[in-house]
């Protein structure tokens, strides 16, 4: 079956601008996860959803940062005003009911570019 | 410093060696320990799970954790120009719905045919 899908792969934009990145998970998967991969870096996490709610949004850097999840499907990772320090991999990550670390599947990413 | 420590690398090796990667952390509640494996621009995929301390095989891979040390490693034995990637360790505290993982910087590793 189809895997977790990102878009865009790719997404170029200028300081202070808005960008929303997009998250399709594995179908039936309740939890959702963003993760953030700076170059040379480890995965950093920013939110978990279980359905529609973030039980967690310890990860989010600032208050520029929100993330939605609608239908218990779907979820957009927001990022206003956004800075150089901004750039990164955003990945995402799906996995059924239960949560098991073994059956946590990630998305290829949005490579994200501040000028 | 880090929670968990990875060399980066890169490091590299000729086809048919034995790799050995390695991570270190701090965190002694870490439970539940993990490899994955990441190619040029996709996401990571899990390679093997581990739980507690002990040896785990699967094929060409063994994962060892040695909670006593708080050092886990990778071998790949046979590597192949295949195995080019960067390896990322990671680690949780439990395995319920929404535990995270903390992971360490990844090694990319390069076989060289």
């Amino acid at each position: 079956g189809a895997g977790v899908s990102q878009s865009p792969s790719n997404k170029v934009t200028e300081k202070g601008k808005d960008v929303e990145l997009r998250c399709d998970p594995i179908s039936g998967h309740t939890a959702l996860y963003w993760y953030r991969q700076s170059l040379g870096q480890g995965l950093e996490f920013l939110i978990y959803f279980q359905g529609n709610s973030a039980p967690d949004k310890s990860g989010l850097p600032s208050d520029r940062f929100s993330a939605e999840r609608t239908g218990g499907s779907v979820s957009t990772l927001t990022i206003q005003r956004t800075q150089q320090e901004d750039s990164a991999v955003y990945l995402c990550a799906s996995s059924p009911a239960g949560g098991r670390v073994e059956k946590l599947f990630f998305g290829s990413g949005t490579q994200l570019s501040v000028l | 410093q880090k929670e968990v420590e990875q060399d980066p690398g890169p490091l590299s090796v000729p086809e048919g060696a034995i790799v050995s990667l390695n991570c270190t952390y701090s965190n002694s509640a870490f439970q539940y320990f993990m490899w994955y494996r990441q190619y040029s621009r996709k996401g990571p995929e899990l390679l093997m799970y581990t739980y507690s301390s002990g040896n785990k095989e699967d094929g060409r891979f063994t994962a060892q954790v040695d909670k006593s040390s708080k050092y886990i490693s990778l071998f790949i034995r046979d590597s192949q120009p295949s195995d080019s990637a960067t390896y990322l360790c990671a680690m949780s505290l439990n395995n319920n719905a929404g535990n995270m993982l903390t992971f360490g910087g990844g090694t990319r590793l390069m076989v060289k045919p």
